[in-house]
């Protein structure tokens, strides 16, 4: 089955610098990333996901780069906000697959 | 459009007692999970549904039963609770057809097994 890895597990950034969160997968037929923002004590909700078709995709402060060829996707913040405290999850779905393998997610902290 | 609701929100058992957990959505979504989350550990899929009748075994269905009766509503079930399975669980809905993959979570049970 896929396995996604996710690194770091914390980061902690100064308000206004950037945030980039890594993931990596083992399918190379998966073809659907989404990440969730979980704040806490909340449900996760996506807020960007990208398809295999697709290099990059962009949210206002948020985007997402993927590299098929070495299979890893990105998350990168931009002059990040204390709401933009939350944990992150990535995640990966395989071609005809019904089930989303989750990253063990990032705690990002914005100091002010 | 209440999207997905989960009963209840928190719940304290003793060893050994059961209950039920219920999950529905109002999206008319094919698709239903449920996922345990404990610190540190991400979120851990227990059973799935691609449809009415049907279910299938994540990653750590050991202690848990589930039922989908009804296309709206997906069920899980701990017949013996263990201290082992306090957790906050979460379900979760998504849609097959174009554009698929977007999964639609509850706000969580808090389960305490004392």
């Amino acid at each position: 089955g896929e396995n996604v890895e996710q690194h770091p597990s914390t980061l902690s950034v100064q308000e206004g610098d950037s945030a980039v969160i890594k993931c990596t997968y083992s399918d190379s037929a998966s073809n659907y990333f989404p990440w969730y923002k979980q704040e806490l004590g909340k449900r996760p909700q996506l807020i960007i996901d990208i398809r295999s078709n697709v290099g990059e995709k962009k949210d206002q402060r948020i985007a997402v780069t993927l590299n098929k060829t070495a299979k890893h996707f990105s998350l990168h913040i931009t002059e990040t906000q204390p709401e933009d405290s939350a944990v992150y999850f990535c995640a990966a779905l395989p071609a005809n697959d019904y089930k989303l393998s989750f990253g063990a997610g990032t705690t990002v902290t914005v100091r002010a | 459009n209440a999207g997905v609701t989960q009963t209840p929100k928190f719940r304290v058992l003793k060893t050994g007692q059961s209950m039920t957990l219920l999950c529905a959505q109002d999206m008319n979504h094919e698709y239903m999970y449920w996922y345990r989350q404990d610190p540190g550990m991400g979120l851990r899929l227990i059973h799935y549904s691609v449809g009415e009748g049907t279910t299938a075994k994540g990653e750590v269905p050991d202690g848990y039963n589930v039922s989908r009766l009804k296309k709206q509503n997906f069920l899980l079930g701990l017949e013996s609770a263990a201290p082992s399975q306090t957790s906050v669980y979460f379900c979760a809905s998504s849609y097959l057809g174009q554009g698929y993959g977007e999964q639609f979570f509850g706000p969580g049970t808090r389960l305490t097994v004392l």
